[in-house]
């Protein structure tokens, strides 16, 4: 079973719209996640960190639900340069961190 | 902001060729990667290295690749006998030991 799954979209929205992408793990004992972008043929870029059960950071908010295994990432007021792939990454520590395909968001004018 | 640093961002080399990628990490940072991603692909780990050795491989890092970090800065990734399947982006990133891993712009490379 993959370590994470996420739906590969593409999401297609509006600008100024609010997405949500979700993400579930497997490993009940994963405490903390991470979530990078990447643009395309570009390296990965953290946007934010998941400690406990959730994070905000201006127009993102991550949400993690232990419970359900899930982390969640919303994006309000979309704009144009959030076009890229979104990534749940689990934390591992001093290990190499495990990409899956992560989802791809598309903002539109 | 520190950042980690790649040379070349594109090389193109023939089949049966050897190539280095270097990279430059962070300079206070103690562990460090190489991933790769083929067009289109997810981005995959290849190796860690931690205290002059490796710490951590995966299957795709064969007899074909070697790391090494030669003078306390570079960490570069030499791949012999380049197929045409090796043409991918191969990132390098590296970590301290209460950061996130930092990613450099990656090296284009296409073998042809």
């Amino acid at each position: 079973r993959k370590e994470v799954e996420q739906d590969p979209g593409p999401f297609n929205v509006p600008e100024g719209a609010t997405v949500a992408f979700n993400c579930t793990y497997s490993n009940s004992a994963s405490q903390s996640f991470f979530w990078y972008r990447q643009d395309c043929r570009k390296e990965p870029k953290l946007l934010m960190s998941v400690y406990s059960s959730g994070n905000e950071d201006g127009r993102f908010t991550a949400q993690l639900n232990r419970a359900s295994q899930y982390i969640s990432l919303l994006i309000r007021d979309s704009k144009l340069s959030d076009s890229a792939t979104y990534l749940c990454v689990p934390y591992t520590g001093r290990r190499a961190l495990t990409f899956g395909s992560g989802t791809r968001l598309q903002v539109q004018p | 902001e520190p950042e980690v640093t790649q040379t070349p961002s594109h090389q193109v080399t023939q089949m049966g060729q050897e190539v280095i990628l270097r990279c430059v990490p962070i300079s206070n940072h103690l562990y460090f990667y190489w991933y790769r991603q083929i067009l289109g692909q997810k981005v995959e780990f290849l190796v860690s290295f931690y205290n002059n050795e490796i710490s951590e491989k995966s299957e795709i890092f064969d007899d074909q690749f070697s790391v090494e970090r030669p003078d306390g800065s570079n960490f570069t990734l030499k791949i012999r006998s380049t197929k045409l399947e090796d043409s991918a982006m191969y990132f390098c990133a590296s970590k301290g030991d209460d950061t996130e891993a930092f990613f450099g712009q990656g090296t284009r490379l296409t073998v042809v």
